[in-house]
């Protein structure tokens, strides 16, 4: 069975860190490209990064750049987002995505980040 | 707000036509694939229509895409309850340089 299984969240103080990590099974993880993307309360759904096979290649949005990182290690098949300097936006349900020529055809159910003092 | 737009809210009665229509512009939908989610609260979302118009194996001949310029849409015939949910379009922006969503559409079957 084709599975992505999402843990870390939880809540974290304004400017803290939180790595959330994605556990990928079912499927050929090391072949595929990955997203993470979040859904704010009351929001809809935002993309936020994305990393290629052999993690070389990484894109963010705007909003996350320069606090958070995207990773990967296929031996594990596991992927990563390590989130820096956390702020009151950035509270969300985090979901791990394959990523399929563009279209997100995998998710997993996703884990709740909420950043408060 | 997103550079993808969608309607806020959509509805229609059980067994009739809708369309959710999904706006962009030359950097987004007007050169890439646009794919369609369809999302319950509390659960994952799930991928509905991708590359403009096909549907993933599972998914009912009833949900169908379409694509014309910066423009797309989603068509869902004999509405059922369970279509009750949010839809959001998405596409690659090659100007941002990352995927791009919608806004998202609620759907209510009345």
């Amino acid at each position: 069975e084709v599975q992505l299984v999402e843990s870390g969240g939880g809540l974290v103080q304004p400017g803290g860190s939180l790595r959330l990590s994605c556990a990928a099974s079912g499927f050929t993880f090391g072949g595929s490209w990955m997203s993470w993307a979040r859904q704010a309360p009351g929001k809809g759904l935002e993309w936020v990064a994305n990393i290629n096979q052999g993690g070389s290649v990484k894109h963010y949005v705007d909003s996350v750049k320069g606090r958070f990182t995207i990773s990967r290690d296929n031996a594990k098949t596991s992927l990563y987002l390590q989130m820096n300097s956390l702020r009151a936006e950035d509270t969300a349900v985090y979901y791990c995505t394959r990523d399929t020529s563009g279209a997100f055809d995998v998710w997993g159910q996703g884990t709740v980040v909420t950043v408060s003092s | 707000q997103s550079v993808v737009t969608q309607p806020p809210s959509a509805s229609g009665t059980p067994g009739q036509r809708v369309t959710i229509s999904c706006s962009g512009s030359s950097s987004n939908i007007g050169s890439n694939t646009v794919n369609w989610y369809q999302h319950l609260p509390g659960t994952a979302p799930k991928l509905l229509i991708y590359s403009n118009n096909q549907r993933p194996s599972g998914v009912p001949d009833r949900f169908s895409g379409s694509k014309s310029g910066t423009s797309a849409s989603l068509a869902i015939s004999g509405l059922q309850s369970e279509d009750e949910a949010d839809y959001y379009c998405a596409a690659w922006d090659d100007s941002l340089i990352g995927h791009v969503f919608g806004g998202g559409t609620k759907l209510t079957v009345l």
